[in-house]
Formats: structure tokens, sequence, C-alpha cells
């Protein structure tokens, strides 16, 4: 099955920087991943995806980076806010299921 | 609200007896998850429907656990004789049948407290 993980556990920020959250992968087969973010006591809310025929994607201040040369994808968030402190967790799938990583705890100081 | 709700939110109980969780997908969705969530962790594949069908189980799922979707719309999680270990936020996410890989959306979860 897929394994994904998270490079750090928590990341720490300035308002207003630039966040930069890693995941690595296993599976080459992999051809779909999201990125979720969750706030304390409530279920993950969708980000951002990419699918394997694509090496960037943007959203509203957030940019996903694929590199399946190195089974590798990364968050990016620009102009980082309060109300991005929050985990984040990048998932792909195996099967039917998405196997989530353990997630990095982003924390944004004023 | 039109987003996947689950219910109770919490729930706490004593070791042995049983507990039953409620998910309601957001309407149309054919395919239903169920993940359960511990403290620092991901969330962790539990099972997967399609319409009314269980088409995936994972090993995590033990005996003592039962899921159903009888309509194809709302589905129910059972745990029989809970266990401390069982202690963690279960998860419902549901998405739209088109094609592989989709986006799920996750409800706010049931956390659940085994005294």
């Amino acid at each position: 099955g897929e394994s994904v993980g998270l490079h750090l556990p928590t990341l720490s920020v300035q308002e207003g920087d630039n966040s930069i959250i890693n995941c690595a992968y296993s599976n080459s087969a992999s051809d779909y991943f999201i990125w979720y973010k969750q706030e304390s006591g409530k279920g993950p809310q969708f980000i951002i995806d990419i699918r394997s025929n694509m090496d960037k994607r943007q959203g509203q201040r957030v940019t996903v980076l694929l590199n399946k040369t190195v089974k590798h994808l990364s968050l990016q968030i620009a102009a980082t806010q309060p109300g991005d402190s929050a985990v984040y967790f990048c998932a792909a799938y195996s099967g039917y299921a998405l196997n989530f990583g353990k997630g990095t705890s982003l924390l944004v100081t004023p | 609200d039109t987003g996947v709700s689950q219910n109770p939110r919490h729930k706490i109980t004593k070791r042995g007896q049983n507990v039953t969780f409620r998910c309601d997908p957001i309407s149309e969705h054919n395919r239903l998850y169920w993940y359960r969530q511990t403290l620092g962790q991901g969330p962790e594949f539990l099972t997967y429907f399609q319409n009314e069908a269980q088409l995936e189980k994972s090993r995590l799922l033990s005996d003592r656990f039962s899921a159903e979707r009888p309509k194809g719309s709302f589905s129910t999680l059972e745990i029989q004789r809970t266990e401390q270990g069982d202690s963690a936020m279960y998860l419902c996410a549901s998405s739209p049948l088109q094609g592989e890989g989709n986006e799920q959306f996750f409800g706010p979860g049931t956390r659940l407290t085994v005294l």
C-alpha cells in the first residue's frame, strides 16, 4: 500500500511569511494527491489536490508542487495568516482508501 | 449546511458497552468512508461503501466493528464490547462517483472516550 510521510512535525512561521510543508510518498504508481488542513476538534478540510500528470497547481494563496522523480510533494502557503495555524496532512490513494501522513503542525506567530 | 454530518459529536462510554455512530454524507455522494484518528496521528482508513455495498475493509476493522449503509444514504458504525484502545475520533467522509481518486469531504467526527 501507499505510505506517505511529512518531513517535519512542527513548523513555526511569522505572520506574513511564506510557509513550505513537505511530504514524501513511497508508491510511484500513486496518481492523485491531496493536501488537507485540520483545525483542532474539526475534520480534515480540503485545501488543494494534484494529479500525477501535473507538477504544479495553484490555488488561492496555496501552491502544490509534485516531483515524481524523487516522490516528493510540497505545499506552499503565501503570506501566512494566523488563521492558517492548523495541522496539515498530505494524502494519497491506495485502492479506495486515502493514506495520510502524521501531519505537520503549523504555528503562525504575530 | 450541506456538508457531511456526524452524530453524536462526542460519546463517553464504559468499557464493554456498545456504541453506534451515524454519518450523513453529502446528498448524491455515492461513496462513503469511515476513518479513525488518534491523537497526533493522521486518519486511518477503516471501510468504504459504494452506494449500499461495502467494498473494502481495513485490517483495523476487527470483528467488534460493523458498518452498514442499508439504503445507500446514511451509514452507521457500531463498536461492540468497547475497549479503552477504541478511544479515538471517528471520521466519516464522502465523495461523488467519478472514476478513480477524488477529493473526500470529511465530517466533523465523533470523539469516542472509553473509560
